[in-house]
This record gives structure tokens, C-alpha cells and sequence, in this order.
């Protein structure tokens, strides 16, 4: 079985300040992960995902993820925020030993950015 | 291309009313999905089509029913309406990798019941 832990419901940072989303996974097989962000009243869109090459993983809008088997997390980073930033952000997970590809989302971690 | 696009985009429903959710796709991929999303929760997922033809349960099936009519379209049914159904549903699509594939979601219908 696979789930998803987003540490944190709610982060608030000022504009041009570094942004740290909080994930932690658990898997039996090795995973596929990835970081959704939805801004307001819009859909999911792919930031990043991880599929068991680089374990620093480089997404758009400048953020990255890093992988880190020995502590089951893959946290999200932004070195410098900006307004276009606020919007909810998902971790995802799938098993990639499996026939189906059915993913497992975190409850999500509303961004908000302060000017 | 389009991507994904799901019909409608709002909808009011009162209780015990039925509806069909559509979802097409065109980006030529085997696999879609269906999910809901409410607060607090992420999104979970209602049934998924692997490929044309085939259909299975996600997390949270009851009250609903699907259909796979084709490799581009695959439509989502609620039979008789509960304000519990009350949600944002999202379809999504993807071709299966080998580690993993990535889904593309369309823009969202939201759905009250009364």
C-alpha cells in the first residue's frame, strides 16, 4: 500500500524568500513521485515528478525536489517565492511495480505569499 | 491540442437527480481516470479505465458508474444524486510508463446537490 504525508497544511512566506513544502511517503515497492501545484478554481498541473534517476529532481517555475530513500521524503523547494507562487501544492505517489498506475495524493499544502 | 476537457464546467443538481460527467481526451493515451476533490482531503480516486474496453473501482466508487466509450472519452454517472456527491470532479489521462506514468488533468466540473 502507498500514502502520502504532507507535513504542513499551510505555508505562508514573503515574496523573494525561499519556499519549503514538507512530504514524507511510504511505499512497498519503489515509487514514482511527484509534486502538483493547482492554482484557484483551476486544474492539477505537473511540477516535477521522480522516477528513480536523479534524485535531485528540477521542475518549472524554478523548483525542485530531492528524493531521500533513507528518510521516505521528497520535499519541495523554491529559492525565491513569487506572487504567482500562491496556490496548493500536492505530493503524489505511485507504485511502479504495479499494473495500474493509480496515484495517492497528500491532502494538500495551501502556499500563500506575502509582498 | 485540447488536452483534456471535461463538460460541464458548474452544475446544480437536486437530490435524487441523475447527470453524466464527459471527459475526452486527445492526446492518444491508454489510460483515465476519475477523481473528486474535496477540502482538506486531495483528490481521491472514483473508478479508471487502463485501457479501452476495461473499467475498475478507485477508493470511492459508491454512487457512481462509468463508462469507457471509446479510447478518447470516458464519462462519469451519478444514477441518483446526493448532497455528499457534492464536490469538484477532475478527469485525467495518462500513458502507463515504466515507472510510472504521468496523469494530465482537465480543468474541473463543479458540482453541488441540493
Amino acid at each position: 500500500a502507498q500514502s502520502v504525508t504532507q507535513l504542513d497544511s499551510h505555508v505562508s512566506v514573503s515574496e523573494g524568500t525561499p519556499v519549503l513544502l514538507r512530504c514524507n511517503y511510504s511505499s512497498s515497492y519503489s515509487p514514482s513521485l511527484f509534486w502538483y501545484v493547482q492554482h484557484p478554481n483551476k486544474g492539477l498541473q505537473l511540477l516535477l515528478k521522480y522516477t528513480s534517476a536523479a534524485t535531485l529532481v528540477k521542475g518549472i517555475n524554478g523548483f525542485e525536489a530531492e528524493f531521500k530513500k533513507s528518510e521516505t521524503s521528497f520535499h519541495l523547494t523554491k529559492p525565491s517565492a513569487h506572487m504567482s507562487d500562491a496556490a496548493e501544492y500536492f505530493c503524489v505517489v505511485t507504485e511502479t511495480s504495479s499494473n495500474d498506475y493509480k496515484l495517492s495524493f497528500g491532502a494538500g499544502t495551501t502556499v500563500t505569499v506575502r509582498a | 491540442n485540447a488536452g483534456v476537457t471535461q463538460t460541464p464546467k458548474f452544475q446544480v443538481l437536486k437530490t435524487g437527480q441523475s447527470m453524466t460527467l464527459q471527459c475526452a481526451q486527445d492526446m492518444n493515451h491508454n489510460s483515465m481516470y476519475w477523481y473528486r476533490q474535496d477540502p482538506g482531503m486531495g483528490l481521491r480516486l472514483i473508478y479508471y479505465s487502463a485501457s479501452e474496453g476495461t473499467t475498475d473501482k478507485g477508493e470511492v466508487p459508491n454512487g457512481y458508474n462509468v463508462s469507457r466509450l471509446n479510447k478518447r472519452e470516458f464519462s462519469l454517472r451519478l444514477e441518483s444524486a446526493a448532497p455528499s456527491q457534492t464536490s469538484v470532479y477532475f478527469c485525467a489521462s495518462s500513458v502507463p510508463g515504466l515507472r510510472g506514468g504521468t496523469q494530465y488533468f482537465g480543468p474541473g466540473t463543479r458540482l453541488t446537490v441540493l
